[in-house]
């Protein structure tokens, strides 16, 4: 069994509040890393998709670093609003074509 | 951009009864379809991967002849929950890739299943 891990499970931060998540996976058979955003009984959306070690990528105040040598990614967000309340998965993709979810990070903004 | 829609969003069923579920992708052709499911406080899972006009290929421990996956079309995958126990009762989501965007894997929303 492939582990992705994520932490924390869940976070309570109030609205103006930076934080931060991190992802971590095998380093080995890497092909892709995806952060996915989850809002309850919608679909999941994806955020980013990295490949590259040291990739860094930015979606308005969201942004990700990926390490594929040591396996692990962070996802930042800056300035935190009540929106961004959502569960925030990631998911290691293997060189088989494979995707490996973590279990999440439920974010709750409080206004 | 990419949309997948499934359908439904939540069943109850009886035990012993069989379920179909269904995942459209709307505006690209979806070749590949996967499926999922997700336990309480677990993450999601794959349970079997479809190919258009062939066999789906399943994880070890998902029994292909109680989960049954149709891709018939290249718009359209089904899951069939055959004789439903309650066990079954899961999360059940799809993810279909748009062939035109090499990354690009686009999520149903998801089918609560409850199996009373």
């Amino acid at each position: 069994i492939l582990n992705v891990e994520q932490s924390p499970q869940s976070l309570h931060v109030q609205e103006g509040d930076s934080t931060n998540f991190t992802c971590s996976f095998p380093s080995s058979n890497f092909y892709a890393l995806h952060w996915y955003r989850w809002e309850t009984a919608k679909s999941p959306e994806a955020l980013f998709v990295m490949t590259l070690n040291g990739d860094e990528k930015k979606k308005g105040q969201i942004s990700a670093t990926l390490n594929t040598k040591e396996g692990y990614s962070y996802l930042y967000i800056k300035g935190s609003q009540p929106e961004d309340s959502a569960t925030y998965l990631c998911a290691f993709r293997n060189n088989f074509n494979k995707f490996y979810f973590g279990s999440g990070t439920k974010l709750n903004v409080k206004p | 951009g990419a949309v997948v829609s499934q359908h439904p969003s939540w069943v109850i069923c009886k035990s012993g009864t069989s379920v179909k579920i269904e995942c459209r992708s709307l505006d690209f052709q979806a070749t590949t379809m996967f499926w999922y499911r997700q336990f309480p406080k677990q993450s999601l899972m794959l349970m079997a991967t479809s190919n258009e006009g062939s066999k789906a290929t399943y994880e070890q421990g998902v029994e292909k002849d109680k989960f049954l996956i149709n891709h018939a079309s290249l718009t359209l995958s089904t899951l069939t929950v055959t004789s439903a126990h309650p066990e079954d009762s899961s999360f059940y989501i799809c993810s279909a890739r748009d062939v035109v965007r090499t990354y690009g894997y686009t999520f149903g929303s998801g089918t609560r299943l409850t199996v009373v």
